[in-house]
């Protein structure tokens, strides 16, 4: 089975600083998809950024950006310029490259953006 | 991507009774997935829902706890019964959108007293 792991619980930075949230994923497939999701206080799930696993090319959406290190099993996200808007707990999922797959979350990594 | 409407956004509801959270989608779609986010936890699936057909339940979850209606493409419902406070928790729904990501309903918040 496929398992995702976050290992920080909690991150803080100081505002328009960077950071780096970790992800690691246990899988045996090839062919997959990886995301981070944000969930701020108000509980609403927010996609931030989508990795296909066969592109090689990190994905980036604006200030936010992955490192994606397919032997590693790694997919971290940076994200630059901090906003206080960025606070939220940030969820690393994975999903197989099948139609109508389920995503599979990580722990979280509460992020708190400090003034 | 698609948009989804879940109700009710919050409940406290008494032990031993039952509350039936819906979602509705402003688009056709084939699955539906309902997930459960306990207090501090990350979301866990209990779920999948297909029209027509009964819904596939992961491990440790049942459909006599939590029975799931799925009458057309846009519209299902999660029944939490016979509830206790070990309960309490945010059901969400979710659907496939465009690319592989997924979209999310806002979320049932349920405080089991």
């Amino acid at each position: 089975a496929q398992t995702v792991t976050q290992s920080q619980p909690e991150m803080s930075v100081q505002e328009a600083e960077t950071v780096t949230l970790s992800c690691t994923y246990d899988t045996s497939e090839s062919d997959y998809y990886l995301f981070w999701y944000k969930q701020p206080p108000s509980r609403q799930m927010i996609l931030v950024i989508r990795q296909e696993a066969y592109k090689q090319q990190n994905a980036t959406e604006n200030r936010f950006s992955v490192n994606f290190q397919k032997a590693a099993k790694s997919f971290s996200l940076k994200i630059s310029d901090s906003q206080l808007g960025d606070a939220a707990m940030y969820f690393c999922a994975y999903r197989r490259d099948f139609g109508n797959e389920k995503l599979t979350f990580g722990t979280g990594t509460r992020l708190t953006i400090i003034p | 991507s698609a948009v989804i409407s879940q109700k009710p956004s919050r409940d406290i509801c008494q032990r031993g009774t039952s509350l039936t959270i819906q979602c509705q989608v402003d688009s056709q779609v084939t699955m539906m997935f309902w997930y459960r986010q306990q207090p501090g936890q990350s979301l866990t699936l209990i779920a999948t829902a297909n029209q027509g057909s009964e819904a596939t339940y992961e491990s440790g979850f049942v459909i006599d706890k939590f029975p799931i209606s799925r009458p057309n493409l846009t519209f299902s419902t999660l029944t939490v019964s016979n509830m206790s406070p070990e309960d309490s928790s945010i059901y969400l729904c979710s659907v496939e959108g465009q690319s592989y990501g997924y979209t999310f309903g806002s979320g049932t918040r349920l405080t089991v007293v």
